[in-house]
């Protein structure tokens, strides 16, 4: 069965130091998600593609954060500078419609733990 | 956007015996509602998922049952297995995101006592 792949899978950083994510969806499906989920909450979302387009924004601090699929298939998630509430898990997930959740199922990976010291 | 709401927070109940978890959510427009597994240490995994045109679906132990005119659904899992423990989300499409994106609960964390 396909899966969502995500790296590292474990990440300890300096806070102020620079720390990327990178997640391959499922092969074929248009739409990717990072989310993010503080222990004990639920996953939030950060950022939405559509193939290479940014759909959907509007939760990420820009401020430090950035996000690409430039090529639509596989995804990077940048913090930088690192600060300690950024300590979370990661999650990158996909489906294979272009419309999202409406009604389409959504695939996470095993997310990234980021903790920051 | 939309608001989901999930009770209860713990859940724990003796092996063989019953599980409801329920969420109610806030936008009618709404049409999807998956409910994800999510072990330690791991992604949330997908277990069911119901749709507006039914009112319930059942997959082995595992049921989700929706009343859209409240604005509720809830998972049902029967003859727990200690297997079963884990946290429990529901789900519904956000509208801030054209519905694209889903808008998670807070968790349920369910523990099966062997």
């Amino acid at each position: 069965e396909a899966e969502v792949a995500q790296s590292p899978r474990y990440k300890i950083t300096e806070k102020s130091q620079a720390v990327a994510f990178w997640c391959d969806p499922i092969s074929g499906h248009a739409t990717l998600y990072w989310y993010r989920q503080i222990l004990g909450q639920g996953p939030e979302l950060l950022v939405q593609f559509q193939d290479e387009s940014v759909v959907d924004d509007s939760q990420l601090p820009k401020d430090r954060f950035s996000a690409e699929r430039l090529k639509g298939v596989d995804s990077t998630l940048k913090i930088q500078p690192a600060e300690l509430g950024d300590s979370a898990m990661y999650l990158c997930a996909s489906s294979r419609q272009r419309t999202g959740a409406s009604g389409n199922t959504i695939y996470f990976g095993e997310g990234s733990w980021l903790t920051v010291v | 956007g939309e608001n989901v709401e999930q009770h209860p927070s713990t859940l724990s109940v003796q092996e063989g015996d019953s599980a409801v978890i329920k969420c109610t959510y806030s936008d009618s427009a709404s049409n999807y509602f998956p409910w994800y597994k999510q072990e330690l240490g791991k992604g949330p995994q997908l277990i069911i998922d119901i749709r507006s045109n039914v009112g319930e679906k059942k997959d082995q132990r595992i049921a989700v049952t929706l009343n859209k005119t409240a604005k509720h659904f809830s998972l049902h899992i029967t003859e727990t297995q200690p297997e079963d423990s884990a946290v429990y989300f529901c789900a519904a499409p956000s509208p801030d995101t054209g519905r694209r994106a889903l808008t998670f609960g807070s968790g349920t964390r369910l523990q099966v006592q062997p």
